[in-house]
């Protein structure tokens, strides 16, 4: 059965104290890997796909890298607008509909 | 483009009532998806179609029937409310190309009470 563990459950930064977030998977036959940022009372918001290891993706303040087992979203000097909780989730399997499964997520809280 | 779009976003049902949810999406995507986001535990998939109608079982189908008559839009209906059913509902979609990988893009969200 696929497995997407993400930690910490939450994380509460001082505005600028940069640190990273992980995404750990089992899973046969990765296919990609996906980042999405979530704001309460919204819904899940795409930030990035990863295809293979060793890939890495940026956007702004963001940095997402992926290995066999996990990836990390890396949040570097971040601000106050980066609070929201991050979810990932893998798409595996091969032929026919591949099943994609979501993590429960990274809550991120950025102090001022 | 609106996206997706969700309606409602907000509903109280008493038990054993019944309801639908409406999705639409405007980007022509093939594939559609229905979610449930609980607290603890991410978000679970009730049913998707891979195309105008079609219709197929996900994770938690039990309590929910759906219908994709039209590639626009998918509804996702309610015959009979329990308690457990209280929850946040999202629709997706992804255009999904063939041995690609699956983007899939969330409306905002029903939040339903089942009281």
């Amino acid at each position: 059965e696929d497995q997407v563990t993400q930690s910490p459950e939450a994380l509460r930064l001082q505005e600028g104290e940069s640190s990273s977030l992980n995404c750990s998977y089992t899973v046969s036959g990765l296919r990609g890997l996906f980042w999405y940022r979530q704001d309460p009372g919204k819904g899940p918001e795409f930030l990035f796909t990863l295809y293979s290891a060793g890939e890495e993706k940026e956007k702004e303040r963001l940095k997402a890298t992926l290995t066999k087992k996990e990836s990390f979203l890396h949040i570097t000097a971040p601000k106050p607008e980066d609070s929201a909780t991050y979810l990932c989730a893998v798409q595996a399997g091969s032929g026919g509909y591949q099943k994609v499964t979501f993590g429960t997520g990274t809550k991120l809280q950025v102090i001022p | 483009n609106a996206g997706v779009t969700q309606t409602p976003k907000f509903r109280v049902l008493k038990t054993g009532q019944s309801m639908t949810l409406l999705c639409a999406q405007d980007m022509n995507h093939e594939y559609m998806y229905w979610y449930r986001q609980d607290p603890g535990m991410g978000l679970r998939l009730i049913h998707y179609s891979v195309g105008e109608g079609t219709t197929a079982k996900g994770e938690v189908p039990d309590g929910y029937n759906v219908s994709r008559l039209k590639k626009q839009n998918f509804l996702l209906g309610l015959e009979s409310a329990a308690p457990s059913q209280t929850s946040v509902y999202f629709c997706a979609s992804s255009s999904r190309p063939l041995e690609s990988t699956d983007t899939q893009y969330f409306g905002p969200g029903t939040r339903l009470t089942v009281l």
